[in-house]
């Protein structure tokens, strides 16, 4: 089973900062299988990027997701209220999905 | 517009079953999507369950395969979920969501969930 680990557990940054969230695999997996969610409080997450890069229809372009192998990122550019939250990324393999532990951007 | 609403007793007790069902309304569930449930423990991350799709294939999660059966009513546009023998580890926010075909897109995403619902195992 592919563990999926983010880091860091929590993110303290300003409105308009940069947050740079890391998500690493266990092994490497293929990109394709690789989305990120976000999460607010007492709501169901909602999908952010597919295929490590693709942002769903209606995201914001300060949203955006790299990598490869077994290291993806998440990057949100400048950082507006809405977007602290908890972020998740999750990958499938071998008839298997699983989720990382997620990252919590706060306000600092 | 896809919808999908999970629906079921908020309060189960230990060493009894847990049954949910998803009603999902505008898309069809005999489509080319699976349909997963996740769950989310207070406070804690989002753990997959199990899938399904409409030819009635079903994958589990290996740390809860031996409790959880999944179904579903294509009749009724919904899916079901069981789970056995329960402990207040069980408690926890359960979703259920619309999955890519990763044989049919080459992805893997769950783009439509429910809002959730709360069990709770408790004498």
């Amino acid at each position: 089973e592919i563990v999926l680990t983010q880091s860091p557990g929590t993110l303290s940054l300003s409105p308009g900062g940069r947050a740079t969230l890391s998500c690493r695999a266990s092994q490497s997996i293929s990109s394709e299988f690789l989305a990120w969610y976000q999460q607010n409080p007492g709501q169901a997450p909602r999908l952010l990027i597919y295929g490590a890069s693709s942002r769903v229809t209606g995201i914001p372009d300060r949203f955006s997701g790299s990598g490869s192998g077994t290291d993806f990122t998440l990057t949100i550019s400048r950082l507006e209220p809405e977007d602290f939250a908890v972020y998740y990324c999750q990958q499938y393999g071998s008839s298997l999905w699983t989720f990382g532990q997620g990252t919590k951007v706060e306000i600092k | 517009q896809v919808q999908l609403q999970e629906s079921g007793p908020g309060l189960v007790k230990p060493s009894e079953t847990l049954s949910l069902t998803c009603t999902v309304s505008g898309y069809s569930i005999s489509s080319v999507y699976y349909w997963g449930w996740i769950r989310q423990s207070p406070g804690k991350g989002l753990e997959w369950i199990g899938t399904i799709y409409h030819s009635g294939t079903t994958f589990y999660n290996p740390s809860l395969k031996s409790r959880v059966t999944i179904s579903l009513d294509t009749s009724k546009n919904d899916f079901s979920l069981k789970l056995s023998s329960v402990t207040a580890a069980d408690t926890a926010v359960y979703y259920c969501a619309r999955q890519a075909n990763v044989v049919v897109t080459g992805n893997s995403y769950f783009d439509y969930w429910g809002q959730g619902t709360l069990v709770t195992v408790s004498s």
